[in-house]
Formats: structure tokens, C-alpha cells, sequence
């Protein structure tokens, strides 16, 4: 099956410390991935696309094709970052196939 | 104001009944998709539509049945065969823009408990 995983269920870091939630995906051609987060008690939503190379609340991912991955990574975690996060793929358009979202990461900013 | 709307919020059924999760989006896309969200297992597709008049079987399609008559619409229902059917579900939506895939826009879900 072609899927992205995550392989920490739960990542507790101090503030100020720096931040890497890992995503590896396992499906071939050119990947296009994304990063989504759940604050408590908000809806999912868009963190970052990788096409757009964006750097959203002092979050970056790079793709790495030769590791097969796409971590996110953030210099210096504040406790607003505390959430569930999601790398998942865009979506189903055209020729590509499903591809099932990563089991999601949670993120605990201790202060 | 675009975007998706899931109903109801909260959704409290009796064992052996049958009900329906409905999910509405004004953006045009093309692809719907329902997901269940569980504690510690994180988003697992149920179904999914590519096209008005078409739908596939996601991941645990057992016990649920969807329809796909509108572009806009999307409901799932949740059968008495579904063993376990208490959980969170997520609506989501997807297209592409300028050809390139755009990501999902998410409902804000609606929590279904059966007593």
C-alpha cells in the first residue's frame, strides 16, 4: 500500500527547544506532500504544501527523496504549537492513487 | 464564505439504527472524503468520490454506505452493521489549482455516539 507514516505517536519537547516531527512516505513518483494541524477544539487545517516551499508560524518541511521523507521542522517551539499534526498527501486527482494519511503526531510544548 | 459544513455537530443514535452524517462544500471541488478520526490511530479513510455518480471504498468501508448525487454533497451513513461506530467523523474536499494538487479542506466534523 502506498502510504505516508509517522512514526511517533506523541513528541514532548520544552519550550524554546528545537522541533522535528518525522514523515516518511513510501509511495513512488514525484511526491507532493503536505502538513496539516489540529489545535485543541479547532478543525484540520492546511499547515504547509511542499510545492509552495512556505514557511507558515516558523515551520519548514523539505523533501528529501532519497530519504523518503518530508519532516517538519521548527527552530524554537513556543506553546502555541501544541497540537495533533498530520503529513498527508494532497488528495485524488486524476492518475494518482490513494495514499493514506500518516497516524498523526502530537505535539506537547511544556513550558 | 466558502467551505465545508458538516451536521449535525454532535449525533446520538440507538444500537441497530441506521443514520446519516450529512457534508456540504461551496468550493467547487471534485474530490469528497470521509475519514474517521479515533484516539491514537488518526485519520483512517471510509470512502471517497472523485466524480458525481462515483465513489470507491476507503480503508474500513465495512458498515457504511455513501451517495454522491451532487457535486456539492456527500452524506455517509453509518449502518447497524457498523460493530463500532462511535467516533469522530471528518468530511473533506480537494481539487487542484493551476494543475497542481491543492490539499484537503476539512469539515469541522461531527462526533457520532450510539447508546
Amino acid at each position: 500500500a502506498q502510504r505516508v507514516t509517522q512514526p511517533e505517536k506523541l513528541l514532548s519537547v520544552f519550550k524554546g527547544a528545537p522541533v522535528e516531527l518525522k514523515c516518511n512516505y513510501s509511495y513512488s513518483g514525484s511526491p507532493e506532500l503536505f502538513w496539516y494541524v489540529q489545535y485543541s477544539r479547532q478543525r484540520l487545517q492546511l499547515l504547509l504544501r511542499h510545492i509552495s516551499r512556505e514557511s507558515i508560524k516558523g515551520f519548514t518541511a523539505d523533501l528529501n527523496k532519497g530519504e523518503t521523507s518530508f519532516h517538519l521542522k521548527k527552530p524554537f517551539a513556543q506553546e502555541e504549537d501544541s497540537a495533533m499534526y498530520y503529513c498527508a498527501p494532497p488528495g485524488l486527482s486524476g492518475g494518482y492513487q490513494k495514499v493514506t494519511f500518516g497516524t498523526g503526531t502530537k505535539l506537547q510544548v511544556i513550558p | 464564505d466558502g467551505g465545508i459544513t458538516q451536521s449535525p455537530k454532535y449525533l446520538f443514535r440507538k444500537e441497530g439504527q441506521n443514520v446519516t452524517l450529512s457534508c456540504e462544500q461551496n468550493l467547487n471541488h471534485d474530490a469528497m472524503y470521509w475519514y474517521r478520526q479515533d484516539p491514537g490511530q488518526g485519520l483512517r479513510l471510509i470512502y471517497y468520490s472523485q466524480i458525481v455518480n462515483d465513489f470507491q471504498k476507503g480503508d474500513i468501508a465495512e458498515g457504511y454506505s455513501v451517495s454522491r448525487e451532487k457535486k456539492e454533497s456527500f452524506p455517509l451513513t453509518v449502518t447497524s452493521a457498523q460493530k463500532n461506530p462511535t467516533a469522530f467523523y471528518l468530511c473533506a474536499s480537494s481539487t487542484t489549482l493551476m494543475g497542481r494538487l491543492y490539499g484537503y479542506t476539512f469539515g469541522s466534523g461531527t462526533r457520532l455516539t450510539v447508546v
